[in-house]
C-alpha cells in the first residue's frame, strides 16, 4: 500500500492568484495523477505526472493553467494558475505502485473568491 | 468510448440490511480491472474491492461482494449487514490492462438509516 499526504487540505484564494498543491507519497510509486472533483461529483483526470518530464494532460486541461512537477518517484505538485471562481473544486492526488490499485490523498478543497 | 455508468445517484438502506449498488460499463477491451471505491465525508478515497476481468469468480472482501457479469458488462456491489460507517459516496471504476488511467462513474451516495 501507499500513504499519500496532500497539502494544503483547504485554502481560500483571491482570483488572479496561484496556488501550489503538494503531494508526498511514503514510498516510491510508478504513476502519479491529479484529479479534479466538484463537490458531490465524479473525478475528472487533469493529467498524469511524469517523473523527470512534462506531464501528460487530458483534453480540456493545459500546462499554462495547471503546471505540474514531479521531480522524483515520491513527490509531485500541481499549481492552479490565475485562479477564477470556476476553479473552486477539490483537487486529488493519486498514485499507483502497480496496475492493480490506485491510492488517493485526502484532497485539497480550493475556494476562489 | 469507454464509459462507466452508475444509474443510482442516491440510495438508502436500513442498518444491518443488505444493499446492492449498480454499475455498468462500456468497453471493447477484453482485459481490464474493475473497482469500487468508497469516499466518506473525509474525502479519502478508499478501495473497497477489485475484480480482474479474466477471473470468473466474483471478488469478496468481508461484507462486500460483487456480481460481475462480463457479457452484460455489469459490476454491482453488494454490502451485507450495513453499518453506519458504510455511509459514503461509492464510485465504480474501470481500468483497461493496457492503460494507466482509471475511468470513474458519477457515484452513488449511500445513506445508512439507524
Amino acid at each position: 500500500s501507499a500513504v499519500i499526504s496532500q497539502k494544503p487540505s483547504r485554502d481560500i484564494c483571491q482570483r488572479g492568484t496561484s496556488l501550489t498543491i503538494q503531494c508526498q507519497v511514503d514510498s516510491q510509486v510508478t504513476m502519479m495523477f491529479w484529479y479534479r472533483q466538484q463537490p458531490g461529483q465524479s473525478l475528472t483526470l487533469i493529467a498524469t505526472a511524469n517523473q523527470g518530464s512534462e506531464a501528460t494532460y487530458e483534453s480540456g486541461f493545459v500546462i499554462d493553467k495547471f503546471p505540474i512537477s514531479r521531480p522524483n518517484l515520491t513527490f509531485s505538485t500541481l499549481t492552479v494558475s490565475n485562479m477564477s471562481p470556476e476553479d473552486s473544486s477539490i483537487y486529488l492526488c493519486s498514485a499507483m505502485k502497480d496496475i492493480t490499485e490506485a491510492f488517493f490523498g485526502q484532497g485539497t478543497r480550493l475556494t476562489v473568491v | 468510448a469507454q464509459t462507466v455508468t452508475q444509474s443510482q445517484p442516491e440510495m438508502s438502506v436500513q442498518e444491518a440490511e443488505t444493499v446492492t449498488l449498480s454499475c455498468t460499463y462500456d468497453t471493447s477491451e477484453s482485459d481490464y480491472y474493475l473497482f469500487w471505491y468508497k469516499q466518506p465525508p473525509s474525502r479519502q478515497m478508499i478501495l473497497v474491492i477489485r475484480q480482474e476481468a479474466y477471473k470468473q469468480q466474483n471478488a469478496t472482501e468481508n461484507r462486500f461482494s460483487v456480481n460481475f457479469q462480463k457479457a452484460a458488462k455489469s459490476f454491482s456491489l453488494k454490502i451485507s449487514d450495513s453499518q453506519l460507517g458504510d455511509a459514503a459516496m461509492y464510485f465504480c471504476a474501470y481500468r483497461p490492462l493496457r492503460d494507466d488511467k482509471i475511468i470513474f462513474g458519477k457515484g452513488t451516495r449511500l445513506h445508512i438509516l439507524p
